[in-house]
């Protein structure tokens, strides 16, 4: 089975801190991604990786970057942490024209 | 540009009743359909997937009917159980960027024993 880990499940961070999320996948697939689900809106894309140290922005990408040093590593960094960046955090990872396996979700709060 | 939407926000159904849930999708250029199933807590699971060439598929209890005429999406669920709880949503993604997939905001289900 696909495991897609994130290294916290829950965390609290303030406003204005530089904030690193991390994950790891173990089963070498070139793509990775990172969402934020919102009530309401659904998961929106922050963004993509399709190969080490390659990215692409996705649909909100304002105030976040990531990085992929390694393929089964993507981290998201969240610059200087905003209020209005409190969210759950979903880290993904497939092959191409495969379906996403997902990580249990980082659940975020900027106070 | 693209929506993925969902009809009912919430359904209930009764234990041993078949579920129906349905989707929406507005490019017709999408080619690659999944559902997920997201319980409470969790990441999103993934259930079935179904590409543009197929109007049916089949799972163990779960279907995926493709309507490409009128862009629709439904998921049905067989003899629904407690443990089918939970939100689950669509996926689509186009034809031109198989990487990058749009999702419905999710249908929470209630199992009703």
């Amino acid at each position: 089975d696909v495991k897609v880990t994130q290294s916290s499940r829950y965390l609290v961070k303030r406003t204005g801190e530089k904030v690193f999320l991390e994950c790891v996948q173990d089963m070498d697939h070139e793509n990775m991604f990172w969402y934020r689900q919102d009530p309401g809106l659904g998961l929106r894309l922050i963004y993509f990786s399709y190969d080490v140290k390659m990215k692409e922005k996705g649909d909100i990408p304002e105030g976040y970057s990531v990085s992929r040093e390694k393929k089964e590593r993507f981290s998201l960094i969240l610059e200087s942490a905003s209020t209005n960046q409190t969210s759950m955090y979903l880290c993904a990872s497939s092959r191409p024209l495969q379906p996403q396996h997902f990580g249990d979700g980082t659940r975020l709060s900027i106070l | 540009g693209e929506s993925v939407g969902l009809h009912l926000p919430t359904l209930s159904v009764q234990e041993g009743d078949n579920s129906i849930i349905n989707c929406a999708y507005s490019n017709s250029a999408s080619d690659y359909f999944i559902w997920y199933k997201q319980e409470s807590g969790k990441g999103p699971q993934f259930i079935i997937d179904i590409r543009s060439n197929m109007d049916k598929r089949q799972g163990q209890r779960v279907t995926v009917l493709l309507n490409k005429t009128v862009k629709h999406l439904s998921l049905q669920i067989a003899a629904t159980q407690p443990g089918d709880s939970a939100v689950y949503f669509c996926a689509e993604t186009p034809l031109y960027n198989f990487n990058k997939f749009y999702f419905g905001s999710g249908t929470k289900l209630n199992v009703k024993p």
